[in-house]
C-alpha cells in the first residue's frame, strides 16, 4: 500500500473557525511532512515530523500547530486563519534520511 | 536558497525530447524530481544521491553535477502522458526538501 490519505479533500473555514486536516499512511515511514501549495507555485515545506517528534518548522505562524499522535497519522490543527491562507495543503510521509516522498492528494482550504 | 529550474515552460509535440535543468546556489545533498499533474498530488520521479549520478526511469532520466550544483531531467520520445509541472526538490539537510520554481510541459498529439 503505497497510499497518504487526506481529508476532508475541500474545507472552506471563517476565521474565527478552528478546524484540522488529517493525514494518515500505512507504509511504516517515519518521516512525514506538511506543505501548503499555492496556484501555479510549487509546494513549499511548512512542518517535518520525525519519529514521532517535530524536527522541523519553517517558521509557520502559530495559528497552524501540527500534531503527529503515532507514526501513522499526523494532523494540522487550523485556528483564526487568514484569507491569504487559503491554499492546497498536501501531506507527504518517507522513509527517514531523505528518501522520496509519497504524497496525499491534499485538502484544497479556503479561509472566509 | 529555492532552486531555480529553467526553462519555465514548454510546448512539445509527441515524440519530441526536453531537458529541464534545475540549478541551486548553494551546495547539495541530493536531488529530487517530481511530477505534478494539473489538480493533483505530486508523484516522485527519481531522486539522485551522489555528485556525477545519472539515473533513468523508462525514457525519463536524470543527471547530477554537485560541482556545479546543477540536476538535469532529460525526457525523451515524449508522451501526452508526461504533461504537466515539473520540480526539482534539493536537500541540504536531511528531510529538508526545498522545491525548484517548477517547469510547465505540455505535450500536444
Amino acid at each position: 500500500d503505497t497510499e497518504v490519505t487526506q481529508t476532508p479533500k475541500h474545507l472552506v473555514m471563517g476565521m474565527t473557525n478552528k478546524k484540522s486536516l488529517k493525514c494518515e499512511q500505512h507504509m511504516g515511514h517515519r518521516a512525514m511532512y506538511w506543505y501548503k501549495q499555492k496556484a501555479k507555485k510549487p509546494p513549499e515545506l511548512m512542518f517535518v515530523y520525525s519519529y514521532e517528534k517535530l524536527s522541523i518548522n519553517e517558521s509557520v505562524p502559530s495559528r497552524f500547530s501540527p500534531e503527529c499522535p503515532n507514526s501513522s497519522l499526523l494532523n494540522l490543527h487550523l485556528h483564526a486563519l487568514q484569507p491569504e491562507d487559503s491554499a492546497l495543503y498536501l501531506c507527504a510521509s518517507s522513509q527517514v534520511d531523505g528518501r522520496e516522498q509519497y504524497f496525499g492528494p491534499g485538502t484544497r482550504l479556503t479561509v472566509t | 536558497q529555492q532552486p531555480v529550474q529553467s526553462p519555465q515552460a514548454v510546448i512539445l509535440r509527441e515524440g519530441e525530447d526536453a531537458v529541464i535543468n534545475c540549478s541551486s546556489s548553494k551546495a547539495l545533498y541530493s536531488v529530487h524530481w517530481y511530477r505534478q499533474k494539473h489538480g493533483e498530488a505530486p508523484v516522485f520521479l527519481m531522486i539522485l544521491l551522489k555528485g556525477g549520478e545519472q539515473k533513468g526511469h523508462e525514457k525519463i532520466s536524470a543527471s547530477f553535477n554537485e560541482k556545479k550544483q546543477q540536476s538535469s531531467l532529460y525526457l525523451t520520445a515524449s508522451q501526452l502522458s508526461y504533461s504537466g509541472t515539473y520540480f526539482c526538490g534539493t536537500e541540504r539537510d536531511t528531510d529538508k526538501l526545498i522545491f525548484g520554481t517548477g517547469t510547465r510541459l505540455q505535450v500536444f498529439p
